[in-house]
């Protein structure tokens, strides 16, 4: 099973700043790379996959880069909604594994 | 638009057997390449897969669970199951079913709001 390891843990971001957030992979999962954001007392919602590719709906100030076994999601300018727990998902070998997360708050 | 609920208890004691009912719409387990996930949350923790069946009744289990459960689906209904056996406290945990969109690649797009399933005596 691929493990996948997020850094940091907690990052505290002001509005408005630049927030870089990273994900790395016991193996290779070629650009097989998921992203999501999960508010308190919510379901996750799908940001990213393919490493790079926008779901549905997503505004572009959330970009996916990376493939391998690094990966980054980058939200340019923080607003206040998009304080929460992130996290990315391998996709490339079975079984499908999550990180532990990194939560974004506030600075 | 596409929604899944997830139904099932909200208790169930150690030693039983939990059963949960993810019910969508907006799209067909019939479609080529379409699969529905079940994936769960202990409190405060991570994102843990559990299970999934895809178009074709192709079905896959989480390695370290896969003793423990089942999953079937009802093509009719736009029902999938998840039955999970000999349940224990470590169990707790919010259960979501979720859908994957295409061949290829067990990644989810929709979720459903989840279920909390707490295991006491």
């Amino acid at each position: 099973e691929i493990v996948m390891t997020q850094s940091p843990a907690t990052l505290s971001v002001s509005p408005g700043e630049r927030a870089t957030l990273s994900c790395r992979a016991s193996q290779s999962v070629n650009s097989k790379l998921a992203w999501y954001q999960q508010k308190p007392g919510q379901a996750p919602r799908l940001l990213i996959y393919g490493a790079s590719t926008w779901a549905t709906g997503i505004p572009a100030r959330f970009s996916g880069s990376g493939s391998g076994t690094e990966f980054t999601l980058t939200i340019s300018s923080l607003q206040s909604e998009d304080f929460g727990v992130y996290y990315c998902q391998q996709y490339s070998t079975r079984p499908p594994t999550f990180g532990p997360g990194t939560t974004v708050d506030i600075k | 638009q596409i929604t899944l609920k997830e139904s099932g208890p909200t208790l169930v004691k150690p030693t039983e057997t939990l059963t949960l009912t993810c019910t969508f719409s907006g799209f067909s387990l019939s479609t080529t390449g379409v699969g529905v996930g079940w994936i769960r949350q202990p409190p405060g923790k991570a994102l843990e897969w559990l299970a999934l069946v895809y178009w074709d009744d192709e079905k896959r289990y989480s390695p370290s669970l896969n003793s423990r459960l089942t999953i079937t689906k009802d093509t009719s209904k736009n029902q999938v199951v998840l039955t999970m056996a000999n349940m224990d406290p470590v169990d707790t945990a919010t259960y979501y079913c979720a859908r994957r969109p295409r061949r290829g690649e067990d990644f989810f797009d929709y979720w459903g709001q989840g279920t909390m399933v707490t295991v006491s005596s």
